[in-house]
């Protein structure tokens, strides 16, 4: 299967805790994304990168939030100090450069903070 | 503030007809618009897309109208079949920006 992987699929915490999640993209894509859906909400975005370099972060990305690339293939998205309003799907989309921006999306991380 | 709006959060399709979902958004700089069906505990799949240079696309059965003036877009199904239960969401993006601006999603259900 070449499409977007994610992994874990689900991540349980305890509050304070820190949780980090790994996106593998499709391999020729150059861009990454970052989103998270809540019950009931589309997907919100919370950051971009097009190969290493991180281009944009939402407002949503708190300072407990860090994203990272480091080779321009998989990325990690790193929550620090976790808190019960962060329980949600965390998704992983990837994208090549050029027209029309087709973003295809991983199964997700579903993360539940106690 | 809402830029993409789902307003009907559920419809339920007879198996066979047509299947209509709606979305309006309010930004004007948005020049693509996409699609995506989402299944429970799984990350959403790309169905189809459609450019603002364009008003209609299609891709078996699935097409997509836009009508800029109304800043609306809609997706029809025909003919619905049960797979098509899910929970769709519309997307679009402005020029020159990546991120995807998501409407809350519409639950389809296809009864037979």
């Amino acid at each position: 299967d070449t499409g977007v992987s994610q992994n874990p699929r689900h991540k349980i915490t305890k509050r304070g805790q820190n949780v980090t999640f790994r996106c593998d993209p499709i391999s020729e894509h150059n861009r990454l994304y970052w989103y998270r859906q809540t019950l009931g909400q589309g997907p919100e975005f919370l950051t971009y990168f097009q190969n290493e370099a991180q281009l944009e972060k939402s407002r949503l990305l708190s300072d407990r939030f860090s994203a990272e690339r480091p080779k321009g293939s998989f990325s990690t998205l790193e929550i620090q100090r976790t808190e019960q309003g962060d329980s949600a799907m965390y998704l992983c989309a990837s994208s090549a450069s050029g027209g029309g921006e087709t973003q295809y999306f991983g199964p997700g991380t579903r993360l539940l903070v106690l | 503030d809402q830029q993409v709006k789902q307003n009907s959060p559920s419809l339920s399709v007879q198996e066979g007809r047509i299947s209509i979902l709606n979305c309006d958004y309010t930004n004007s700089m948005f020049d693509y618009f996409l699609w995506y069906k989402k299944y429970p505990a799984e990350g959403p799949t790309f169905l189809i897309s459609i450019s603002s240079i364009k008003d209609k696309n299609e891709d078996g059965r699935f097409t997509v109208f836009l009508n800029k003036s109304a800043k609306h877009l809609s997706l029809h199904i025909v003919p619905s079949q049960p797979g098509d239960s899910a929970v769709y969401f519309c997307a679009a993006s402005a020029w020159g920006a990546q991120k995807l601006v998501f409407g809350q999603g519409t639950r389809l259900t296809i009864n037979p």
